[in-house]
């Protein structure tokens, strides 16, 4: 594709359901990352995938987080039982190796 | 403690003015990204480096290895350069970001 597109763009969800939300990095890009920022705060990192695998799993804020991705493309991020405090944008960003980085336009999730 | 430092927090300009932001990071990188983002934005990424300098339109980066510090640049700034510019290293394996810059440009 011609940039790294996420969906949904938006999602309202209720507090204690499970959510998906969906990265789809450019073609060929080897590394997928993903990161949330929260209102009024700084960007945070979650996880990062190479290929598809993901060296590091220390930056999920908790257990309820986890990532995965597929056929070293698509990448998703589930966030089960969900929390108030879970409401941000969640971005996307992909690399060939450790080349320029490119941004998805971020899913704004809302838990209520 | 931050791996990453951005000054200023807050720059505030006059149409056409000079403009440097600063980025000092601690830890080890093999690359440095300016990013950009508009108010209800998304995120751009204005250059990556790993050594030296690069320029694009306007804009000027440079980066030094050595002193752990890099710098934005923007010539004869404009209103439309109104945004947060967000400083990131790449140690790799993820990304350490800078709190960003949020600057305006007034007419």
């Amino acid at each position: 594709g011609a940039g790294v597109s996420q969906s949904p763009s938006n999602k309202v969800t209720e507090k204690g359901k499970d959510v998906e939300l969906r990265c789809d990095p450019i073609s060929g890009h080897t590394a997928l990352y993903w990161y949330r920022q929260s209102l009024g705060q700084g960007l945070e990192f979650l996880i990062y995938f190479q290929g598809n695998s993901a060296p590091d799993k220390s930056g999920l804020p908790s257990d309820r987080f986890s990532a995965e991705r597929t056929g070293g493309s698509v990448s998703t991020l589930t966030i089960q039982r969900t929390q108030q405090e879970d409401s941000a944008v969640y971005l996307c960003a992909s690399s060939y190796n450790e080349g320029e980085a490119f941004f998805g336009q971020g899913t704004r999730l809302t838990v209520v | 403690k931050n791996e990453v430092e951005q000054s200023p927090q807050n720059l505030t300009a006059q149409e056409g003015e000079f403009i440097t932001i600063n980025c000092s990071y601690s830890v080890g990188i093999s690359a440095l990204h300016w990013l950009q983002q508009h108010p209800g934005g998304g995120i751009v990424s204005l250059f990556m480096l790993s050594s030296g300098k690069k320029k694009h339109g306007r804009l000027i980066a440079t980066i030094n290895i050595q002193e752990k510090h890099s710098s934005l640049h923007i010539t004869a700034s404009h209103p439309r350069d109104s945004a947060v510019y967000i400083c990131a290293v790449y140690p790799p394996y993820q990304f350490y970001f800078g709190t960003g810059t949020s600057l305006t440009v007034i007419p």
